[in-house]
């Protein structure tokens, strides 16, 4: 089944505490990204990936890192959370940046 | 970064009955898409919009690109229970690599 999976699903963590959020799509997609969701103010593109080793920056990145060492994996990095962090986060994948972007299940991070 | 005004920001509306939604912008896209988020999943997209004055429709939902750029609206006609959830509207520059989404429309039908 094509899908984009996100683990884990539910975090709480601590403040300063590193986590990383792995994100994995099994469609050859060469585009990926993250998201935040926040009430009111919709979904926020926290950083993306146009192809392997190629990622750039969205509208809000300060506080996040990625990688993208393979075409299939996009891990999401919060080297030292913060409670303004306590968010829900989607990954997505698309063929290109043009087409249909196909969204993981979501993780719900809460930051203490 | 680019915004996107969506409205109105919540409905609560009789089953059977029409919805109407829209987002505006003050940055001219190429191509609008709505997307729809059930509760607990990633948003799911309903219809994409690539030129100006398009409209398209899908089942029981008609979305249009405004013929400014700036602007699209989304139509449900005769509003059922399962329709139920957030509605995005996002936008894309034909040089953007981001697409920029709207704040959302929560519906909510009552039966």
């Amino acid at each position: 089944e094509a899908q984009v999976t996100q683990n884990p699903r539910y975090l709480i963590t601590v403040t300063g505490k590193k986590l990383t959020v792995t994100c994995s799509q099994n469609m050859n997609h060469e585009y990926m990204s993250w998201y935040r969701q926040d009430p009111g103010l919709g979904l926020r593109q926290i950083y993306y990936s146009m192809n392997v080793e190629v990622t750039d920056k969205g509208d809000v990145p300060e506080g996040y890192k990625v990688s993208r060492k393979e075409k299939r994996n996009f891990p999401l990095i919060l080297e030292s959370p913060s409670p303004n962090q306590t968010s829900l986060y989607f990954c997505a994948s698309s063929l290109g940046r043009k087409d249909e972007q196909f969204f993981g299940p979501g993780t719900r991070l809460t930051v203490l | 970064g680019q915004q996107l005004n969506q409205s109105p920001q919540s409905m609560f509306i009789q089953e059977g009955e029409d919805v109407s939604m829209n987002c505006t912008s003050s940055s001219i896209f190429n191509t609008w898409l709505w997307y729809k988020q059930d509760p607990g999943e990633g948003p799911v997209l309903l219809i994409a919009l690539y030129k100006a004055g398009e409209l398209t429709s899908n089942g029981r939902l008609t979305a249009q690109f405004g013929i400014t750029r700036k602007d699209s609206f989304l139509n449900i006609s005769a509003s059922i229970p399962s329709d139920v959830g957030i509605y995005f509207c996002a936008g894309l520059t034909n040089a953007g690599n981001m697409l920029t989404f709207g704040g959302g429309t929560r519906l909510m039908v009552k039966p």
